[in-house]
């Protein structure tokens, strides 16, 4: 079984810092997601990533397959950006489905 | 927005009682997903389906059954609700090659308390 780690568990910043969010997992993958999830509950696909550097908008998300390692930056940050952000990969073990990280909450602060 | 839509949206219902969660998607996606979201464990999967009929276990599936004879429909079943059970479930569809290399798409969650 695959495990997730995020960190920071917590983070509060003022409005325009660069953010950044870490995710290391435990088993090599074939692709990692980054989703975030609203105070209201929902939950959107930010992005899946299998190798290298992807960009949308104000945030971009890198992988290092060989460390094991993700970041989730955000750039200018804005109290709209705050939410939970959540790292998550293939579970592993013979089951299908996502194994996720307990989530990172982020606060921007105007 | 992808097309998924969880019902009920809030249920309270009483121990022993069974309860059955519907998801329903306008995707036409192959595979469908129970999670349940609880403080402290996050996002846990508890079953899902490859097909019409094709469905199997996550990592917490005791206690929960799930049935799916449509492409559009993937229900959760308690069968006996218990206040472990209380959570927030979501469901979740993605299109081909296995939950781990497409995105995933989510619905809005159906918050469920269990007294």
């Amino acid at each position: 079984k695959n495990e997730v780690e995020q960190s920071p568990q917590n983070l509060t910043a003022q409005e325009g810092e660069f953010i950044t969010i870490n995710c290391s997992y435990s088993v090599g993958i074939s692709a990692l997601h980054w989703l975030q999830q609203h105070p209201g509950g929902g939950i959107v696909s930010l992005f899946m990533l299998s190798s290298g550097k992807k960009k949308h908008g104000r945030l971009i998300a890198t992988i290092n397959i060989q460390e094991k390692h993700s970041s989730l930056h955000i750039t200018a940050s804005h109290p709209r950006d705050s939410a939970v952000y959540i790292c998550a990969v293939r579970g592993g073990g013979g089951a299908d489905g996502l194994t996720f990280g307990k989530g990172t909450h982020l606060i921007i602060q105007p | 927005d992808a097309g998924i839509t969880q019902s009920p949206r809030h249920k309270v219902t009483e121990t022993g009682t069974p309860v059955t969660l519907r998801c329903h998607q306008t995707e036409n996606h192959r595979y469908m997903y129970w999670y349940r979201q609880d403080p402290g464990h996050g996002l846990r999967l508890i079953h899902y389906s490859y097909g019409v009929k094709d469905t199997d276990k996550g990592e917490v599936s005791d206690g929960y059954s799930v049935s799916r004879s449509k492409t559009e429909d993937f229900l959760l079943t308690l069968e006996s609700a218990t206040s472990s059970q209380t959570s927030v479930y979501f469901c979740a569809i993605s299109d081909g090659g296995g939950g781990g290399i497409q995105p995933q798409h989510f619905g809005d969650g159906t918050r469920l308390s269990i007294l």
